[in-house]
């Protein structure tokens, strides 16, 4: 999950095949994830979140894996649609002693080919 | 509209002017927070109200960038003398409660300063 500045990481994937868009976090305390979705011109849309006492948690077309072990935190999109392009970022909650605020990473690029 | 509205979606500025910036959350939500997007990068925290305080204003850079919510609803960012440093996008969000829950962002404010 570090910025890489301008050069986002890019996954490139056929339609209809699976995505997998993977995220390190670094403080144990993290206590509360969240996908966001942006495409261009637009705000971060929540997708789905997780909290640390879970470690997977299905929505529509969508999986979120915490593993806390290593701190790594996994978002699937099943059979992906090319609406599905966008940027993807995680978003951790590092708890109270870290203000609680909502603390993004550096996003990854998806592209879908037809 | 439900959603979180800014206001304008683009700004363009003169290095040295004032600007404001505008954010109408989702109506009932307390908590409001505002993040700074560069080119690239995810979300970077500036500040978090919770009614009509500011609960948390550790990611303003510094003194010239000023937030009110005076009624604890609609928000203003203030950015005095800006600097060609402060182009970006600003976006605000909103959530019912707290920092702990899901948040939902606007589409931002395109702010460049020439």
């Amino acid at each position: 999950g570090e910025s890489v500045g301008l050069h986002l990481p890019t996954l490139s994937v056929q339609e209809g095949d699976n995505s997998i868009i993977n995220c390190a976090y670094s403080n144990s305390a993290s206590d509360y994830f969240i996908w966001y979705k942006q495409e261009s011109g637009k705000g971060p849309q929540f997708i789905i979140d997780i909290r640390s006492n879970m470690d997977k948690r299905q929505g529509q077309r969508v999986t979120v894996l915490l593993n806390k072990t290593v701190k790594h935190l996994s978002l699937q999109i099943a059979a992906t649609q090319p609406g599905d392009s966008a940027v993807y970022f995680c978003a951790e909650n590092r708890g109270p002693a870290a203000g609680n605020k909502l603390t993004f990473g550096g996003g990854t690029r998806v592209l879908v080919k037809p | 509209g439900a959603g979180v509205s800014q206001t304008p979606s683009n700004k363009v500025t003169e290095k040295g002017k004032y600007v404001e910036l505008r954010c109408d959350p989702i109506s009932g939500h307390t908590a409001l927070y505002w993040y700074r997007q560069s080119l690239g990068q995810g979300p970077e925290f500036l500040i978090y109200f919770q009614g009509t305080g500011a609960a948390d204003d550790s990611g303003l850079p510094n003194d010239r960038f000023f937030a009110v919510r005076p009624e604890g609803s609609v928000s203003t960012l203030k950015i005095q003398r800006t600097e060609r440093g402060d182009s970006a996008v600003y976006l605000c969000a909103s959530s019912p409660t707290g920092p702990n829950e899901k948040l939902f962002f606007g589409s931002g404010t395109q702010l460049s300063v020439l």
